[in-house]
């Protein structure tokens, strides 16, 4: 069964450093999305992207985040100058087309500032 | 604007009870759609069940069942007979139908269950 797939599966950076965080949607989906879930909290958007451009975005997603589809398999995730309270599970999503799809999760990337 | 609520943050049951988790949204739209998602330990999202709010037949798989009811703006979660393998967090989530499809999630509930 196809799946979306995240990497790395864990990130520890210093503050102030640049990550990307990559992800694999599901191969014919057309949706893609970036949520993040600060640990023991629920989990938050932050983006979503359809046809090579952003659709929406939270209050979360500022400046220092960006989204991109380098290729037509990858969707990646910068944060440009990372703080301590970026660290997260990040989890990618990708949906089919119409909004009646669901969204299917990746495994996540935890992100550790320090 | 678009909310989830899931007021129970913890439940503990003994293996074998039947248990019910609670979700309560709030949405504008009148085309919605109504999810739940479950987190292992593992922290992976694991879909369970999507809904459309023209739809509020209730729905069963195997020990799972789900009942909505727009008119209390309830979309209940129960589990049959749990098993340990059901602990894990719950997330219920809401998506619009205007919007672009992204997730607005409750707060989960943990479940655990105890042999």
């Amino acid at each position: 069964e196809p799946e979306v797939t995240q990497t790395p599966s864990h990130q520890v950076t210093q503050m102030g450093q640049e990550v990307i965080l990559r992800c694999v949607p599901i191969s014919n989906h057309l949706y893609f999305y970036w949520y993040r879930q600060i640990l023991g909290q629920k989990v938050e958007f932050l983006v979503s992207f359809y046809n090579n451009e952003i659709s929406e975005k939270s209050e979360i997603f500022d400046d220092q985040f960006s989204v991109e589809r380098p290729d037509g398999s990858n969707f990646t995730l910068k944060i440009r100058s990372t703080k301590l309270e970026d660290s997260a599970m990040y989890f990618c999503a990708s949906r089919l087309g119409d909004r009646t799809d669901t969204q299917y999760f990746g495994p996540g990337t935890r992100l550790t500032v320090l | 604007a678009q909310k989830v609520t899931q007021a129970q943050t913890e439940i503990s049951v003994v293996e074998k009870e039947d248990v019910t988790l609670d979700c309560v949204y709030e949405t504008r739209d009148t085309t919605y759609y109504l999810f739940w998602y479950k987190q292992p330990p593992s922290g992976e999202l694991v879909f369970l069940i999507r809904r459309n709010s023209f739809d509020e037949q209730n729905e069963i798989s195997g020990r799972y069942s789900w009942n909505f009811q727009k008119s209390t703006s309830s979309f209940n979660f129960t589990i049959t007979a749990s098993q340990v393998v059901d602990s894990a967090v719950y997330f219920c989530a809401l998506s619009e139908g205007n919007q672009g499809g992204k997730l607005i999630f409750g707060q989960g509930t943990e479940l655990s269950v105890k042999p």
